[in-house]
């Protein structure tokens, strides 16, 4: 059965870096594309990007200029990095795998970690 | 980007009602839609792909239709453990994914 663990920081200040890790046990890592998505607090959800086993990555536009989804594949592991982080960036993140074989839609989700940027 | 807006936002509705709701996109998008059900505090669980396809697992009460720019999502026979927020999501086109606001189903 394919689990997604993740962790990180949980409390940031205004400009520092997001950094959290994604970890997939069972199943293939490399058939797939694994993604970040975020939930702001009451809020709808917002697709951040994916990576794949090789690196090949794409990002929301709203995102580019300060996210970085990087891929360890060895360890089956993906992280995200967000620069620069102010309050809009307070969310719960959760990494996803993006499945083909269901229209690529996100079939397996992480527990969700809460971010929370404040002074 | 493909902008998905869902209607309502909220609805009440009584255990074993059939509710529906709709999600329409900015643009065609063929059947490259997704619906998810999310509780408080859990992550989404995907329910429906490809417009109408069940997702394994998921029971038969929930459907989904719907081809282009507008598509419904129908569960028939609401039980306790529905009442919960819906999300829409279309694969379409990407970057970016985009996802609905939210339809969240509450008790009457």
């Amino acid at each position: 059965q394919v689990q997604l663990q993740q962790w990180g920081a949980g409390l940031l200040k205004p400009s520092e870096t997001l950094s959290l890790t994604c970890a997939v046990s069972g199943g293939s890592f490399s058939g797939f594309y694994w993604s970040w998505i975020r939930q702001s607090p009451g809020k709808g959800l917002e697709w951040i990007g994916e990576i794949n086993h090789s690196g090949t990555s794409d990002y929301n536009p709203s995102l580019k200029s300060r996210v970085t989804i990087s891929v360890d594949t060895p360890k089956r592991q993906f992280s995200l990095k967000v620069s620069s982080v102010t309050a809009a960036d307070t969310a719960v993140y959760f990494c996803a795998r993006q499945n083909n074989d269901v229209d690529d839609a996100f079939d397996i989700w992480g527990q969700g970690t809460l971010v929370t940027v404040s002074s | 980007d493909i902008q998905m807006t869902q209607s309502p936002s909220s609805l009440s509705a009584s255990v074993g009602d059939r509710v529906s709701f709709t999600c329409r996109a900015s643009q065609n998008m063929s059947i490259n839609m997704s619906w998810y059900q999310q509780k408080s505090g859990r992550a989404p669980k995907l329910l429906i792909f490809a417009a109408s396809k069940l997702q394994n697992g998921v029971p038969s009460r929930f459907s989904g239709s719907g081809s282009g720019t507008d598509f419904t999502f129908t569960i028939s026979g609401l039980q306790p453990e529905d009442f919960a927020t819906y999300y829409c999501q279309q694969t379409y086109e990407t970057p970016p994914l985009t996802f609905g606001g939210g339809t969240k189903v509450e008790i009457k």
